[in-house]
Formats: C-alpha cells, sequence, structure tokens
C-alpha cells in the first residue's frame, strides 16, 4: 500500500501557484520522494524527485521539511494543461502509486 | 525521442483466448514493468524486471506472465484472460527517478 497522504482534490485559478502538499510520515533515510501526475488516462508523467534538498526544474519546484515528514509540489504558474491527477511516492527502488491529488485548474 | 511503445492500444477479448501486450522502449533502460489501473485501486505493479531474464512478482502477478529476453522488449502475457483482467495497463520503462510510462493499453474480457 502507498505510503503517503494526500488531499484528493485540489482547484487552482489560471495563471495562479498551486501547491501539492503531502506526508511521508514513514519516510526511511534512503527512500527519495518523488512526484508524478496522469492526465486523463494516459501514463504517468515524472515531475519531480528529491531526497533532502529542495529541487527546481523546469516543469516544478520540490520543498521538502527538514524532517522529511512531508513535502509540497509546486507548479509556479498553473495552466489549464495542468489539470491532472497528482502522485506523491516515497520508495527507494519501486514506484508504489496511491490514490493522488486530483488537480483541477480553471480559467 | 524517449518512447515506450506498447500495442495494441484496446484490445477487447473473450475469455480464455491467449493474449500478449507488447511493450518496447528505445532508451536501453535495465528496468521495466507493467502496472494495472482500475477504478478505485489506483496503479498496481504486476511485474518488474530489473534486466535481461530477470523477472520478479509485483503487487498483482496473478493471471499475467512477463519475459525479458532483450533489453528493449518487455510482453506482458494472458494465458487464459478472465473479466477480473478487464483493466487498463501500463508498461513502464525506466529507474524510479524518471520512469517513462507507454500511453496505455485499454483490455475487455468478456
Amino acid at each position: 500500500d502507498a505510503k503517503t497522504t494526500q488531499p484528493p482534490s485540489m482547484d487552482c485559478a489560471e495563471g495562479r501557484a498551486a501547491n501539492l502538499p503531502c506526508n511521508h510520515s514513514t519516510i526511511s533515510g534512503n527512500e527519495y520522494v518523488y512526484w508524478y501526475r496522469q492526465i486523463h488516462s494516459q501514463g504517468p508523467q515524472y515531475i519531480i524527485h528529491g531526497l533532502k534538498n529542495n529541487e527546481t526544474n523546469e516543469m516544478a519546484s520540490l520543498i521538502i521539511t527538514e524532517d522529511r515528514k512531508s513535502s509540497t509540489l509546486i507548479l509556479p504558474h498553473a495552466t489549464l494543461r495542468d489539470t491532472a491527477v497528482y502522485y506523491c511516492i516515497d520508495g527507494y527502488s519501486t514506484l508504489t502509486f496511491g490514490k493522488g491529488t486530483m488537480l483541477l485548474v480553471s480559467p | 525521442e524517449a518512447q515506450v511503445t506498447q500495442n495494441p492500444r484496446y484490445l477487447i477479448t473473450v475469455t480464455g483466448k491467449k493474449l500478449t501486450v507488447t511493450c518496447s522502449q528505445n532508451m536501453n533502460h535495465e528496468y521495466m514493468s507493467w502496472y494495472r489501473q482500475d477504478p478505485g485501486l489506483g496503479l498496481r505493479q504486476i511485474y518488474y524486471s530489473m534486466n535481461v531474464e530477470v523477472t520478479d512478482k509485483g503487487d498483482v502477478p496473478e493471471g499475467y506472465k512477463v519475459s525479458r529476453k532483450e533489453k528493449r522488449n518487455f510482453p506482458l502475457i494472458l494465458e487464459s484472460p478472465s473479466p477480473n483482467q478487464t483493466s487498463l495497463y501500463f508498461c513502464a520503462s525506466g529507474p524510479d527517478t524518471e520512469a517513462f510510462f507507454g500511453q496505455g493499453t485499454r483490455l475487455t474480457v468478456v
């Protein structure tokens, strides 16, 4: 079973930042935090991952708390095409998907 | 372009008729895996392969077989499909740090 906890749904206005939280209170020292998203029954798409430090790439930023028990995925300027289910996963060698957060970006 | 290609994309079959869903990747990845996705149950791993000739069961392997004779291909075999295997199937290639997923195969077993 998935070990992370995410809100089932969130709304965001187009152009605003979307901040998606995730709790992973049982994460162990060598486990990463991964974020993937799935747009309407397409294959999941990798977004970003991190171990301890905050990370940023062209898609998003990942903020991991110092105790590593939670993290936040930030989409700085959400667009309609960012509407998707976002999955937060903690692990080392296998991706175990939970139910994720359905992010709805509205005009 | 990095690609994971699954075929077919859609398949309707009858109970008991053997079928194979193919998966091919062009990224020279050692790790490949298969998932199924069902409403309310999310994505669940069926089988994975760490390298050629090395495969192992995931969370829901019953009723499925896989083979890994060459690095680029990882077919999923249903020897005797049953209606409870009606699902959306995804092949994935690559490490967890950036796994690439195929576009999915929607299988209906009647």
